[in-house]
């Protein structure tokens, strides 16, 4: 069964801290991870990761997939209490039916002023 | 563009009521998804449609039914309402052309089932 698990499942830390969120994946057919932040509402995209091992970066926010280990890590520097929120990964499979996301639980960070 | 929608935002039923939540997108996409967020269970995928007419099931989809009659439009249904489907549910879409499955996702509808 394919599986998507993130940690930690929560998180508290104060303004101006440094944090890494882990995503680990055990899906067939891979062919992307993505993070999504959610607020109050609906999920929003942050960055897409392939294979290729390119890291991305987001002002603040950065990200980069390992193949090797099958896992990604999402940093947040000098966070803010703006950058509260649960972060989603989300891992993209080919199927013949369709290409789906497959999401993890989530981490929720709080960031304390 | 008002992107995706969803009707309506709250919703309390009683057990066994019955109701529609519609979703409508307006980007043009092909694919479209219903989701159910739980605390501590992250976003489950119930029902997704591959394009107009076509639709498939998700990771749980017991309890629903969806309908895809036109391209925009994405509606899911509880024919028998249960407290276990007090739930977010999020509504989604995404090119087919896309280089990859960059969903968007609508607001979301805040069910409650008493």
């Amino acid at each position: 069964e394919d599986k998507v698990v993130q940690s930690p499942l929560s998180l508290v830390v104060h303004e101006g801290d440094t944090v890494t969120l882990n995503c680990s994946y055990e899906v067939t057919n891979f062919r992307s991870l993505l993070w999504y932040k959610q607020e109050k509402k609906a999920p929003t995209f942050l960055f897409m990761l392939t294979s290729s091992g390119i890291e991305k970066k987001s002002g603040r926010l950065s990200s980069i997939l390992d193949k090797k280990e099958l896992s990604s890590i999402l940093n947040i520097t000098a966070t803010q209490t703006g950058d509260s929120a649960i972060y989603l990964c989300a891992v993209e499979e080919s199927k013949s039916s369709g290409d789906k996301l497959t999401f993890g639980t989530g981490t929720r960070l709080a960031v304390r002023p | 563009n008002a992107g995706v929608t969803q009707t309506p935002k709250f919703r309390v039923l009683k057990t066994g009521q019955s109701m529609t939540l519609l979703c409508a997108q307006d980007m043009n996409h092909e694919y479209m998804y219903w989701y159910r967020q739980d605390p501590g269970m992250g976003l489950r995928l119930i029902h997704y449609s591959v394009g107009e007419g076509t639709t498939a099931k998700g990771e749980v989809p017991d309890g629903y039914n969806v309908s895809r009659l036109k391209k925009q439009n994405f509606l899911l249904g509880l024919e028998s309402a249960a407290p276990s489907q007090t739930s977010v549910y999020f509504c989604a879409s995404s090119s087919r052309l896309a280089s990859y499955n960059e969903q968007f996702f609508g607001p979301g509808t805040r069910l409650t089932v008493l």
